[in-house]
């Protein structure tokens, strides 16, 4: 398996509070990327980066940000967590982006917001 | 503009007997496509890829599928259903045009029936 891992796995927040999701890969790979969770609506991308402090929208960015200093770790904040938000986010990694590659997937966040 | 469409939210099938998960896509250049596997409370992982090599493409655990340009499509099949095959599936597609990113369809659950 892919070395990706989630922190926290489980979070109960309260609206308005701020929540930081983080990402860690062993892997060395240049892309990474947040995606949510959500019945019947498959996954659908957040934010993604391409580089240390490279990023860039996906198509549910609003509400959300992203941060990545280190090739290993890609943080996801929510500024004002709202009851929208409650999902389970993955992050997954990728070597070499869309063109052909495959993603790996962490084991996922399970996000409630109260 | 990338779609995937996955025809059947949901599918049931007798162990033993064949499955078959339908997904097309719409791209305007040659897309990379790959199935994933989601097993309850896990990760995804990767089932198989196409990335315009052979058009017939076989994956883990007995899983097959055959890209079919003239028909957008990318079926995913398996001839003989597992109880451990009960799962969500998604299809998923890039391509060169967008690059770094990945669309995923809304999914596919599958049931197995002993």
């Amino acid at each position: 398996d892919a070395g990706i891992t989630q922190s926290p796995r489980h979070k109960v927040t309260e609206t308005g509070t701020p929540v930081t999701l983080r990402c860690h890969q062993t892997e060395n790979h240049r892309y990474m990327y947040w995606y949510r969770q959500d019945p019947g609506h498959g996954l659908r991308l957040i934010h993604y980066s391409y580089g240390v402090k490279d990023t860039d929208k996906g198509e549910v960015s609003d509400g959300y940000s992203v941060s990545r200093s280190k090739t290993e770790d890609f943080l996801l904040t929510l500024e004002s967590a709202t009851s929208s938000q409650t999902s389970v986010y993955f992050c997954a990694i990728s070597e070499r982006g869309g063109q052909g590659d495959e993603q790996y997937f962490g084991p996922g966040t399970r996000l409630t917001v109260t | 503009a990338q779609s995937v469409t996955q025809l059947d939210s949901h599918v049931s099938v007798s162990e033993g007997t064949p499955v078959l998960l339908r997904c097309n896509y719409s791209s305007s250049y040659s897309p990379s496509l790959f199935w994933y596997v989601q097993h309850p409370n896990k990760g995804l992982q990767l089932l198989l890829k196409y990335t315009s090599a052979a058009t017939l493409v076989k994956g883990i655990n007995g899983f097959e599928a055959e890209f079919k340009k003239s028909e957008t499509s990318f079926h995913l099949t398996k001839p003989s259903a597992h109880m451990s095959d009960a799962a969500e599936y998604f299809c998923v597609v890039s391509d060169r045009r967008t690059g770094n990113q990945f669309y995923f369809g809304t999914g596919t659950s599958l049931t197995v029936i002993p």
